[in-house]
């Protein structure tokens, strides 16, 4: 069976601070991958997707980027992380033969919590 | 771009009836609209997912109606129960695109 994980469950930075979230999916090959963001009081924000190995999408400009270096492994980072970067990270994967689709089925890691002070 | 509205507040109900959850978006008409369930501090669990061309969809104790005219999406939850306390997002797309996400509607089961 698949499944995903990511880490750290929490993260406390300081403001200007580097920042590296990593995932990994397991018992899949070539998944889609996706990391978003859920704010306080906010619905899922998609950051980024990736349909393969070095190719990603960006959804919202900000200080933040990602890489997918090999086929179950997404990280997304930061230079300098700013007040506003604060929130849940969540990775997820789906299963498509032609990229992200409506008819995907989502499938979501247990989150980072990212806290910048 | 889609703009998704599901209710803000909390929706309370008490064990054993049927909670109904809204979900209306604007712009065009979704290919496929899907339901998740997030318990606090976990990532969502899909739930449900309806074609455009489908009216219903049911899997146990859940139904989702799909009305492209209303451009809306009923969720139901029959006899409900403690174990239903979560929020719910509505989730859409057109055919071949990332999903948009809804920020969900909390429901509160009391026994």
């Amino acid at each position: 069976s698949q499944t995903i994980h990511q880490w750290p469950a929490t993260l406390v930075q300081p403001v200007g601070s580097p920042l590296s979230l990593e995932c990994t999916v397991e018992g899949t090959s070539n998944p889609n991958l996706y990391w978003y963001r859920q704010a306080a009081g906010r619905g899922l924000q998609l950051l980024f997707y990736s349909v393969g190995i070095g190719q990603i999408s960006s959804e919202v400009p900000q200080n933040l980027s990602a890489s997918r270096p090999q086929d179950r492994q997404f990280i997304l980072s930061s230079k300098k992380l700013l007040l506003s970067d604060s929130g849940f990270y969540l990775c997820a994967w789906s299963e498509s033969l032609s990229g992200p689709a409506g008819s995907d089925t989502q499938y979501f890691g247990p989150g980072t919590r990212l806290t910048v002070l | 771009s889609q703009k998704i509205e599901q209710n803000s507040e909390a929706l309370n109900i008490q064990e054993g009836k049927t909670a109904t959850l809204t979900c209306n978006y604007t712009n065009y008409s979704p290919a496929y609209l899907q339901w998740y369930r997030q318990d606090p501090g976990r990532g969502p669990v899909f739930l449900l997912l309806i074609r455009e061309n489908e009216k219903e969809k049911r899997k146990e104790r859940l139904k989702v109606t799909f009305d492209t005219t209303l451009k809306q999406s009923l969720f139901h939850i029959t006899a409900s129960q403690p174990a239903d306390s979560a929020t719910y997002l509505c989730a859409l797309a057109p055919g071949y695109s990332t999903l948009t996400f809804g920020k969900g509607t909390m429901l509160l089961v009391s026994p």
